[in-house]
């Protein structure tokens, strides 16, 4: 199985700064024919099922605000939010659809500073 | 506009089976992908199941294997899954899914929480 690794577990960022997580997969995602990342970024917040925010690692989902990006290739991925807001207040996953089971990332935790 | 509704929360004793229902509207089930997603309490996602367009058939992580069953009956766009034998562990909310392009999941169910206890 592909374990998936993220940093930090929780992260504390004021608003309006720069908040960064990444994420380690034990393999790389990266399908050489068709040079795609097969790797998906979900926001959780609490009571709420997860959201897609990003697929192909870094194609940003209709809807989800610029702020949001997706970067990386292989086995290292980062997301980033430019410009934290209070509604970006939740828990960030990563998941490879790479190969099964469709592994997730523990979470990363991310609050307001 | 796609919306996944699942069934209501379930409440079930060790060795017993439970039966998710998870309903589509505003598309068809068949021209899916759906997945299986399960979150114990105050934990992280967990990836059960789900369709495997290269392969037609639905797939599950090894650790549900002999103890998971997925039914469609598409007259009602409607998918089932059975998870049998229960455990306290298995004690979560679990989520299906919905993947257009058969990768990765784009619409949610808000979830069913099942409760495992003697």
């Amino acid at each position: 199985d592909i374990v998936m690794t993220q940093s930090p577990d929780s992260l504390a960022v004021s608003l309006g700064e720069r908040a960064t997580i990444n994420c380690k997969s034990s393999q790389s995602v990266l399908y050489s024919s068709n040079n795609r990342n097969y790797l998906a970024w979900f926001q959780q917040k609490p009571g709420q099922p997860p959201k897609l925010l990003i697929y192909w690692a870094s194609t940003r989902e209709s809807g989800v605000p610029d702020r949001f990006s997706g970067s990386g290739s292989g086995t290292d991925f980062t997301l980033t939010i430019s410009s934290l807001q209070a509604e970006d207040v939740a828990v960030y996953y990563c998941q490879q659809y790479y190969s099964t089971p469709h592994t997730f990332g523990q979470g990363t935790n991310l609050e307001i500073k | 506009q796609v919306q996944l509704v699942q069934s209501g929360a379930e409440v079930k004793k060790p060795g017993a089976s439970v039966k998710v229902s998870c309903k589509v509207s505003g598309y068809t089930l068949t021209d899916l992908s759906m997945h299986w997603v399960r979150q114990a309490p105050g934990k992280g996602l967990e990836w059960m199941g789900g369709f495997h367009p290269e392969d037609g058939e639905t797939i599950f992580a090894q650790k549900f294997q002999g103890r998971v069953t997925v039914t469609e009956d598409t007259s009602t766009d409607t998918t089932y899954l059975d998870l049998r034998s229960l455990r306290s562990e298995d004690t979560a909310i679990y989520y299906c899914a919905a993947a257009f392009t058969g990768y990765y999941m784009d619409v949610w169910g808000k979830g069913t929480t099942v409760t495992v206890s003697s």
